[in-house]
């Protein structure tokens, strides 16, 4: 199977830790990265290749995954984090997918 | 400064074509590959497909082969998506995206504004 399973939602109090989940046969076999989306804007990457941040994206953001599950951790939410995540993988075609998505809230 | 440019908003009825576009700078155009990601009104994140601009290989997610058309003019570094029959469930924001790549896979660092398409009778 080609798909990425997400929860539909998250919520979390401000300063405290979440973690958002990524499953899928394919993550046994690539790395996921993860994108967070406002409303209104382009999605943004925050971890590729599992657990790497690109530049400018702050250390609260981490990534780890085994076996057929991917997380993002957030350290120490803030308000500013609250937005859609969306984890994706490439498949065996040389196709990529994204998971269902996690609207995150923060309290 | 890489930068994906997507041409703007368009309003369509019902059977008609379109064609919108995604021009990148900053980069060597031909050697990444350029993918587009559709979102629905509402809804998530839905993988297309992706062509590489320098020979043109295009692969097209199952849900969307046979629906759009993934086209490339590395000559001007612009990657195309285009409809032949619009329907109104194709009103959605269109994304492209750059490929880079790393051990275990891609990912999508880069990414155009976003094409809005409107279909509506």
């Amino acid at each position: 199977s080609s798909e990425l399973t997400q929860d539909p939602a998250v919520s979390v109090a401000l300063g405290q830790t979440l973690r958002v989940t990524c499953q899928g046969d394919t993550l046994r076999s690539f790395y996921a990265s993860w994108y967070q989306q406002k409303p209104g804007q382009a999605p943004l990457l925050v971890i590729y290749a599992k657990d790497k941040r690109p530049s400018g994206i702050p250390a609260r953001f981490s990534g780890s995954g085994s076996g057929n599950t991917a997380s993002l951790t957030i350290t120490g939410a803030q308000a500013e984090d609250e937005a859609d995540y969306y984890c994706n993988s490439r498949v065996s075609s040389g196709n990529y997918v994204f998971g269902t998505g996690t609207k995150v809230t923060v309290l | 400064e890489v930068h994906l440019v997507q041409s703007g908003a368009e309003v369509r009825k019902p059977g008609e074509s379109l064609k919108i576009s995604c021009t990148g700078s900053g980069y060597n155009f031909p050697t990444y590959w350029i993918g587009w990601v559709r979102q629905l009104p509402g809804k998530g994140l839905e993988w297309m497909g992706i062509i590489y601009p320098d020979d043109s290989e295009t692969r097209y997610s199952p849900s969307f082969q046979g629906q759009v058309s993934i086209s490339v003019d590395k000559s001007i570094s612009t990657a195309y998506l285009q409809w032949s029959s619009l329907k109104a469930s194709d009103t959605a924001m269109f994304y492209c995206v750059r490929r880079d790549y790393g051990s275990g896979g891609g990912y999508f660092e880069f990414w155009g504004q976003g094409t809005l398409v409107i279909v509506s009778s």
